[in-house]
């Protein structure tokens, strides 16, 4: 079943104002990645998480993996119409077992 | 150009008549899988398969089938469709494994009667 919780499930944001979306594990991750799909898209691979702590970053967005290896959130600073789209999660807790959070959708408004 | 291809991209089907969904990649990746979209739910696995003849059931795998004959092509095949089936397919392919970046198809929308 399902084992990364993923919230909020909506944000809707002015334009310019910061978003994040959080994802937490009942069990120790072995990595995590991120997904963003547009409006009527497919999941495009945007970030992957290996190490306990880590943090990247990419532009305006900030990844990061909390030191237990069980949570991590996306920030994405001054957000722009282009962000409007769904932020997955997308956690392995072993060789073949990887779980997609429930995802978070994001509207900026203009 | 490096892509997932999907076929049909929308379907719509009735109760009982056998359908398959054909997922295909060009990047020569071992590790191909299955997901259903569906809201509020995010993305489910349905079968995934870590190299040609070698496949194994998801979260989801009740009512689906998969075949891993070729290392490309890894069609589903939904024997006999029900209407909680009804939901947006995503096929998707990685070089060796989940732990590594999943390259996802355009979707299939699939509507069951």
């Amino acid at each position: 079943g399902q084992q990364v919780m993923q919230i909020p499930q909506y944000q809707h944001v002015q334009e310019g104002e910061d978003f994040t979306t959080y994802c937490n594990s009942s069990t120790t991750l072995s990595n995590i990645q991120w997904y963003k799909q547009r409006p009527g898209g497919h999941p495009v691979f945007l970030i992957q998480l290996v190490k306990s702590g880590e943090v990247k970053k990419q532009k305006r967005l900030t990844f990061q993996f909390g030191e237990a290896k069980k949570n991590s959130s996306l920030h994405i600073t001054a957000t722009q119409t282009t962000d409007v789209g769904t932020y997955f999660c997308a956690g392995q807790t072993g060789a073949n077992n990887l779980f997609f959070g429930t995802g978070t959708r994001l509207t900026v408004i203009p | 150009e490096a892509q997932v291809t999907q076929n049909p991209r929308y379907l719509i089907t009735v109760t009982g008549k056998k359908l398959t969904v054909t997922c295909s990649q060009n990047m020569n990746h071992e590790y191909m899988s299955w997901y259903r979209q569906d809201p509020g739910l995010g993305l489910r696995q349905i079968y995934y398969s870590m190299n040609v003849e070698v496949t194994d059931k998801g979260d989801v795998p009740e009512g689906y089938k998969v075949s891993r004959k070729e290392k490309r092509n890894f069609p589903l095949i939904l024997e006999s469709p029900s209407p909680n089936q009804t939901s947006l397919y995503f096929c998707a392919s990685s070089p060796a494994g989940q732990g590594q970046t999943q390259y996802f198809g355009p979707g299939t929308r699939l509507l069951v009667l």
